[in-house]
């Protein structure tokens, strides 16, 4: 099975850094995706790893530690608009990909 | 606009009535997947399908049956509807070939109220 645990929500001011950790257990492991969705829209696909370390792009970065079944994403530089849920989602044998409920990150002013 | 397309965008219905909601998945992809989310809830998977025959299951009810036609586009058929069924219903296709990560590709969703 897979299981996925992620903050439910956090709050950070615009034009922080805020760090949204993931841990994950999967049965066998092809690599981890995270989503970014909006209320009520699709989500749409941010980052990938399959092997570990950093992975940067632009404001947002992953990192992912296979041993540890630990990721984060890293948003820098937040701006307003970065209000939405954060979706880390393992993908495990036959490529099944499993998405955790999410992390609701706030950015004030 | 993820080049996913879903009808209807809204649908309300009552109980115990039968649904099909539709998609069509990007130029190219051939598979497609379902997913359920009810409010606060995390995406939960449905189906899978590739190129017209059925290649995963997970949590879908036995009310619920899906299919992909030679064209590749899915319908989702959710019958005997319950108030517990109201959630937002995406469909999915995969990105692949060179230079993918085989992400999926979300459609906008179509919002199923039951009344």
């Amino acid at each position: 099975g897979q299981n996925i645990d992620q903050p439910t929500e956090m709050t950070a001011t615009e034009g922080a850094i805020v760090q949204i950790n993931c841990t994950y257990q999967t049965s066998g492991f092809n690599g981890l995706f995270w989503y970014q969705q909006h209320a009520g829209e699709a989500p749409t696909f941010l980052s990938y790893n399959v092997l570990d370390g950093l992975e940067e792009k632009g404001r947002f970065s992953s990192f992912l530690s296979r041993s540890k079944g630990y990721s984060y994403l890293l948003l820098k530089e937040l701006q307003m608009k970065d209000s939405a849920s954060y979706l880390c989602a393992p993908r495990g044998g036959y490529q099944k990909v499993t998405f955790g409920i999410g992390t609701k990150l706030q950015v004030i002013p | 606009d993820s080049g996913v397309t879903q009808t209807p965008k809204h649908l309300i219905t009552a109980t115990g009535q039968r649904v099909t909601l539709r998609c069509s998945p990007r130029s190219g992809d051939l598979s497609v997947y379902w997913y359920q989310q009810s409010l606060d809830q995390g995406l939960q998977f449905l189906i899978q399908y590739y190129n017209g025959e059925e290649r995963a299951k997970g949590n879908i009810l036995e009310r619920f049956s899906a299919q992909q036609f030679p064209d590749l586009h899915s319908e989702l058929n959710l019958s005997s509807l319950e108030l517990g069924d109201s959630a937002l219903y995406f469909c999915a296709s995969l990105a692949g070939g060179k230079g993918s990560y085989n992400e999926q590709f979300f459609g906008p969703g179509t919002r199923l109220t039951v009344l």
